[in-house]
C-alpha cells in the first residue's frame, strides 16, 4: 500500500523568504507523486508531478520539488513566498492499481506574513 | 475548454435524508473519480467511474453510489445521511492509461448534515 506524511500541519513564512514543505512517501513500487495547492473556497490545482523522469520537478508559481529515493521524500519547495501562496498544500501519491487513486495527505497549512 | 463543474455549491440536509450530487468533467475526460474531504482532513477517494462502470472503490459504506452517463458526467448519491458525512465532496475528472493520475477537480459541493 502507498502513503504519504506530510511533517507539518501549519507552516509560517515571511513574504520574500524560502518555503519549505516536507512530504515522506512510501511505497514498494517507484511512485508517482504530487503536490496539489487548495485555497479557501477553491478546488483543488496541481502544482507538480513526478512520474519517474527527472527528479528535480519544476511547477507552477515557482514552486518544485525533489525526488529522494533514498530519503523516501518530496519535499516542496520555493525561494520567495508571496501573500497569494497563502493556501493549504497536499502530498499526494498515485496508487498502483490500474485505475488512478489519488492518496492525500493530511495537509499543510501556510501562512505568509508581510 | 471547458473545466470540471459541480452543482449544488452547498447544500443542507438532515440525518437520514439522501443526497444527490452531480459533476460535469472537463471536455476530452471519460473518468470521472469522486473525493470526500471532511473539515482540517485530506481528501479520501471514494470510487471512480470509467465508461459508465464503478471502476474502484475506496473504503466507504455501500449507501454511498454513483453513475456515469454517457456524455461522462456523473452522479454521487449518498443514502440515509449520518452526521459524519458533512464535508465538501470533490470530483476530478480525467483519462486511462499513462494519464489517469492527471485529475482535474472541481470546486467541490459543501454538504452539511444537520
Amino acid at each position: 500500500a502507498q502513503s504519504v506524511t506530510q511533517l507539518d500541519s501549519h507552516v509560517s513564512v515571511s513574504e520574500g523568504t524560502p518555503v519549505l514543505l516536507r512530504c515522506n512517501y512510501s511505497s514498494s513500487y517507484s511512485p508517482s507523486l504530487f503536490w496539489y495547492v487548495q485555497h479557501p473556497n477553491k478546488g483543488l490545482q496541481l502544482l507538480l508531478k513526478y512520474t519517474s523522469a527527472a527528479t528535480l520537478v519544476k511547477g507552477i508559481n515557482g514552486f518544485e520539488a525533489e525526488f529522494k529515493k533514498s530519503e523516501t521524500s518530496f519535499h516542496l519547495t520555493k525561494p520567495s513566498a508571496h501573500m497569494s501562496d497563502a493556501a493549504e498544500y497536499f502530498c499526494v501519491v498515485g496508487s498502483s492499481d490500474s485505475w488512478g487513486k489519488l492518496q492525500f495527505g493530511a495537509g499543510t497549512q501556510v501562512v505568509v506574513t508581510p | 475548454e471547458t473545466g470540471v463543474t459541480q452543482s449544488p455549491t452547498h447544500l443542507i440536509k438532515t440525518r437520514g435524508q439522501q443526497v444527490t450530487l452531480r459533476c460535469s468533467s472537463q471536455s476530452g475526460h471519460n473518468t470521472v473519480s469522486w473525493y470526500q474531504q471532511a473539515l482540517g482532513q485530506g481528501p479520501q477517494f471514494i470510487f471512480q467511474y470509467y465508461r459508465e462502470e464503478e471502476n474502484g472503490r475506496g473504503n466507504f459504506p455501500p449507501r454511498f453510489s454513483g453513475l456515469q452517463f454517457p456524455n461522462y458526467s456523473s452522479e454521487l448519491n449518498v443514502n440515509a445521511l449520518e452526521l459524519d458525512d458533512s464535508a465538501l465532496y470533490l470530483c476530478a475528472s480525467s483519462t486511462e492509461g499513462l494519464a489517469k493520475f492527471e485529475q482535474y477537480f472541481g470546486p467541490g459541493t459543501r454538504l452539511t448534515v444537520t
